[in-house]
């Protein structure tokens, strides 16, 4: 099976640098990916890892270390609007044998004036 | 990218009946699923939606519970039969793109059962 935890709030100061980190066990790992969710909306894609390393786009990065079986979203000059949830999901097989995207129990940002 | 559409966005029901959600997405694309969530909770994967054959389900879901169709590249519906008030949730249409791993969503149907 698949497990993620994840911290379940955080609140950070606008214009200001938080880390949400994420921590899996899974049988089968194609990746770590990020999703932001605003009450009421849709989950919405961030980033994708499948490789060691941090990669950047924008204000927000994501880190993976397979190895340790970690990841974590940087969000850098925090705003108002990304107020939200943060769910790190992992790409794997599922018990049923096919692709499957498992989802965090997610993180709730609030950002602060 | 992809654009998703879900019809109802929301819908109150009897205990006992049946609803069904219909997801239309604006390309064909090959991998289709269906979620379920609970307002301020994780995203859990009900089924994989294929075309042409029968939907794949996790574990815990069942096809007498939850009938899926997926007639073509860009649409698909799932039913919840015989409702009842445990079953009330968010349910969300997503897909992937070949050759990535980006998934998008549909903005979701939100059910109460009574």
């Amino acid at each position: 099976g698949q497990s993620l935890e994840q911290p379940s709030e955080v609140t950070a100061v606008e214009g200001a640098i938080v880390q949400i980190n994420c921590t899996y066990q899974t049988s089968g790992f194609y990746g770590l990916s990020w999703y932001q969710q605003h009450d009421g909306g849709a989950p919405t894609f961030l980033s994708y890892n499948a490789l060691d390393g941090l990669e950047e786009t924008g204000r927000f990065s994501s880190f993976l270390s397979r190895s340790d079986s970690y990841g974590y979203l940087l969000l850098q000059e925090l705003q108002m609007k990304d107020s939200a949830s943060y769910f790190c999901a992992v790409s794997g097989l599922s018990g049923a044998g096919s692709y499957q995207l498992t989802f965090g129990k997610g993180t709730k940002l609030s950002v602060i004036p | 990218s992809a654009v998703i559409s879900q019809k109802p966005s929301r819908d109150i029901c009897q205990r006992g009946t049946s609803l069904t959600i219909q997801c239309q997405v604006d390309s064909q694309v090959t991998m289709m699923f269906w979620y379920r969530q609970q307002p301020g909770q994780s995203l859990t994967l009900i089924a994989t939606a294929n075309q042409g054959s029968e939907a794949t389900y996790e574990s815990g879901f069942v096809i007498d519970k939850f009938p899926i169709s997926r007639p073509n590249l860009t649409f698909s519906t799932l039913t919840v039969s015989n409702m009842s008030p445990e079953d009330s949730s968010i349910y969300l249409c997503s897909v992937r793109l070949a050759g990535t791993y980006e998934q998008y969503f549909g903005p979701g149907t939100r059910l109460t059962v009574t």
